[in-house]
C-alpha cells in the first residue's frame, strides 16, 4: 500500500473557475477526512466520512464546496466558483475509527496535499 | 465546539537541548490527544499521541504530558537533533475519533 493519495498536486485556476480534487484512502480504512491548511496554521477540520455516509460538514464550509465518497472508497473534493479565499492546500487523511477497546488507533494517515492558487 | 490553542508559535533550540511545547483546549469531553510533525511539502505524520485516562507518556526522546483539570496537555523533545526540525501540532478529539481539531502550529527549528 503507498499510502494516501491525491490528485492533482497543485491546480492553478481562475476565479470563479470549478475545481474538483480527488483522494484515494490507504484502502483497509473506512473513515475519510478533508483538512484545509493556510500557510503558517494547523489543518482546518472541513468534513469527514464513514464508508460512503458523510457524518460531518464543518459548518465553515459554504455550500460552493462538496465532497462525495460515492463507494466508501476514494473522495471527491469539488469547488465551485472558486474565490481567491479558497487558495490553500487541501488534505485528505484516512483512518480506522477510535473505538473504545483502543484497537484501533485512530491515527489520521495524511496525503501530501493538494495546493489549490485562484488567481 | 473544540478550539485548541497552542503555543509558542516558533521555537529556536540549540541541538542537545529540550523543547517543549504548550496546548489547551476547551471542550472538556475531549479524551484523545495527538501530536503531529510536519515537514515541508508533506502531510502531518503522527509522532505520539495520549488518552484521558493516563497522565504521561514516553516514547524515546519524546514524551507527552495531559493535565486534564487544567485542559492543557504538553509535547517534550529531549536530546534535540536538526531533524526534528518541522512544524508540531496538538490536537484534540472525542471518543469516538470523530473530528480531530488542530492547533495552529510550533515551528521548530533546531540549531546545530
Amino acid at each position: 500500500d503507498t499510502g494516501v493519495s491525491q490528485n492533482p498536486r497543485h491546480k492553478i485556476t481562475k476565479r470563479g473557475q470549478n475545481v474538483t480534487f480527488r483522494c484515494d484512502p490507504i484502502s483497509e480504512h473506512n473513515r475519510l477526512y478533508w483538512y484545509r491548511q493556510t500557510l503558517g496554521q494547523g489543518p482546518e477540520f472541513l468534513t469527514y466520512f464513514q464508508n460512503e455516509a458523510q457524518l460531518e460538514k464543518s459548518r465553515l464550509l459554504s455550500d460552493r464546496f462538496s465532497a462525495e465518497r460515492p463507494k466508501g472508497s476514494f473522495s471527491t473534493l469539488e469547488i465551485q466558483r472558486t474565490e481567491q479565499g479558497d487558495s490553500a492546500m487541501y488534505l485528505c487523511a484516512s483512518s480506522f475509527p477510535l473505538a473504545g477497546n483502543y484497537a484501533n488507533t485512530g491515527e489520521l494517515f495524511f496525503g501530501e496535499g493538494s495546493r489549490l492558487t485562484v488567481l | 465546539g473544540e478550539n485548541v490553542e497552542q503555543h509558542p508559535s516558533t521555537l529556536s533550540v540549540q541541538e542537545g537541548d529540550s523543547a517543549v511545547i504548550k496546548c489547551t483546549y476547551s471542550d472538556s469531553a475531549s479524551n484523545y490527544f495527538p501530536w503531529y510533525k510536519q515537514e515541508l511539502g508533506k502531510g502531518p505524520q503522527l509522532i505520539i499521541d495520549i488518552r484521558s485516562n493516563v497522565g504521561e507518556k514516553k516514547d524515546q526522546r519524546i514524551a507527552v504530558t495531559l493535565n486534564k483539570t487544567a485542559k492543557h496537555f504538553s509535547l517534550h523533545i529531549t536530546e534535540t537533533q536538526p531533524e526534528d526540525s518541522a512544524v508540531y501540532f496538538c490536537a484534540a478529539s472525542t471518543q469516538g475519533g470523530d473530528k480531530v481539531i488542530f492547533g495552529p502550529g510550533t515551528s521548530l527549528s533546531v540549531i546545530p
